[in-house]
């Protein structure tokens, strides 16, 4: 078992629809979730970060965690062609910090 | 501009040719990172490095070298080179104290040994 799980996807939604994209984690001591987002050649960039239970928005990004189900999840509300990318659920603890292999999302015109 | 560079962005060697791929940032970050990303693997964890002559293993250490000899410079080594380090490698930095620190990323590094 992968110690942080993703659906590889593709995952495609037209524009303007909610794309919802989950993450789960095996470490039980995790302290802290990380969303990031990653274009085709490119580094990853943070879209957010969330420790506590329950759901953290950012603009149109929403993360949401369960720690007794070990699952984060990320809401993308208003989805543009723009948010077509690989995104990556990362989990740390301490200084160990492990990555999902992603789930990529095309969003439709 | 903050920034974290790395340097070559394109490396393609044969094996046993050691190379060394250079990585600098300028935010004064004391957490500086390297990864490798290949697909289906997302991305590992090489070394890192809590500040000047810190380092330590991360989850695929074999096979590479680090060294943190100046803050804001995190070279990698691979003294001997393997196919099976064809990779895309990241370096990362961040302040490091907060488990919810933000990691910055380099813009990568494409290694092909032959």
């Amino acid at each position: 078992q992968k110690e942080v799980e993703q659906n590889s996807g593709p995952l495609s939604v037209p524009e303007g629809a909610i794309a919802s994209l989950n993450c789960t984690y095996s470490d039980r001591g995790s302290q802290s979730f990380f969303w990031y987002r990653q274009y085709s050649g490119k580094s990853p960039e943070l879209i957010m970060f969330i420790y506590s239970n329950g759901d953290k928005e950012d603009g149109r990004f929403t993360a949401q965690l369960n720690k007794a189900s070990q699952y984060v999840s990320l809401l993308i509300r208003d989805s543009q062609p723009s948010d077509s990318a690989t995104y990556l659920c990362a989990v740390k603890r301490g200084n160990d910090m492990r990555f999902g292999a992603g789930t990529r999302l095309t969003v439709k015109p | 501009e903050a920034q974290v560079t790395q340097n070559p962005r394109y490396l393609i060697t044969v094996t046993g040719k050691k190379l060394t791929v250079t990585c600098s940032q300028n935010m004064n970050h004391e957490y500086m990172s390297w990864y490798r990303q290949d697909p289906g693997l997302g991305l590992r964890q090489i070394y890192y490095s809590m500040n000047v002559e810190v380092t330590d293993k991360g989850d695929v250490p074999e096979g590479y070298k680090v060294s943190r000899k100046e803050k804001r410079n995190f070279p990698l080594i691979l003294e001997s080179p393997s196919p099976n380090q064809t990779s895309l490698y990241f370096c990362a930095s961040s302040y490091g104290r907060l488990g919810t620190d933000t990691q910055y990323f380099g813009p990568g590094t494409r290694l092909t040994v032959l």
